[in-house]
């Protein structure tokens, strides 16, 4: 079985451009989880999706940022008129339904902001 | 307020030495435990993971931790450890009625041969 599917790795992006970070789930897994990691800090909670629903976005900035997780096709984040503050490494999770189950993460998507 | 703690930002060791990695959390709920590794430039891969049960979880690569309830802590130790052992080490918890797993800052374990 794959794991979670995140691409691409590296993103370079100007300031003021759009940045779209990809993530496919494992199969069968219907909860989608975004982190944020910062150099030299732990792992920060975005938003949490299921199929076509957002469940918990209060990690997410209010603005330039969005994530979706349609019925058919990979989760996005998208991060709109990036700023160097937004240079991080992005990982996307997932879970089988039902409570208290690991997530499974990928190996991350490392946007750079120049 | 719920949240996760590592103690330890840093922790040298020599190889086949023993090593602990210390974790509390804060939580007025039920709460269920894991702990990660990160190997450089990827993702986070499952150690271990409390839900219920036997307070001592063995994991894979011959760690283990200890789920101690009256000192809301879950500490992450290994006998003897190994040049591979080399990497970062997140403790994180999810709380009853939230979906979402929350991370402690993360521990550098660093093998010196």
């Amino acid at each position: 079985n794959a794991g979670v599917m995140q691409n691409p790795r590296h993103l370079v992006r100007r300031r003021g451009q759009e940045a779209r970070l990809r993530c496919s789930p494992v199969k069968g897994h219907s909860h989608v989880y975004w982190y944020r990691q910062l150099p030299e800090e732990g792992l920060k909670f975005m938003v949490y999706l299921q199929k076509e629903n957002i469940i918990d976005e209060s990690g997410m900035p209010k603005e330039r940022f969005s994530a979706e997780f349609p019925k058919e096709g990979p989760s996005i984040l998208r991060i709109q008129q990036v700023v160097r503050g937004d240079s991080a490494a992005y990982f996307c999770a997932s879970s089988p339904p039902g409570g208290y189950s690991p997530l499974h993460f990928g190996n991350g998507t490392r946007l750079t902001v120049t | 307020a719920q949240s996760v703690t590592q103690l330890d930002s840093q922790v040298p060791v020599f190889e086949e030495a023993p090593v602990e990695l210390r974790c509390n959390y804060s939580s007025s709920v039920s709460v269920y435990l894991f702990w990660y590794v990160q190997y450089p430039n990827q993702g986070l891969q499952l150690l271990l993971k409390y839900l219920s049960g036997s307070t001592l979880v063995k994991g894979i690569n011959g760690f283990e931790a200890e789920f101690n309830k009256s000192q809301t802590s879950f500490h992450l130790r290994k006998p003897s450890v190994h040049i591979s052992d080399t990497a970062e080490y997140f403790c994180a918890a999810g709380f009853q009625g939230a979906q979402k797993l929350v991370f402690g800052q993360g521990t550098r374990l660093t093998i010196n041969p």
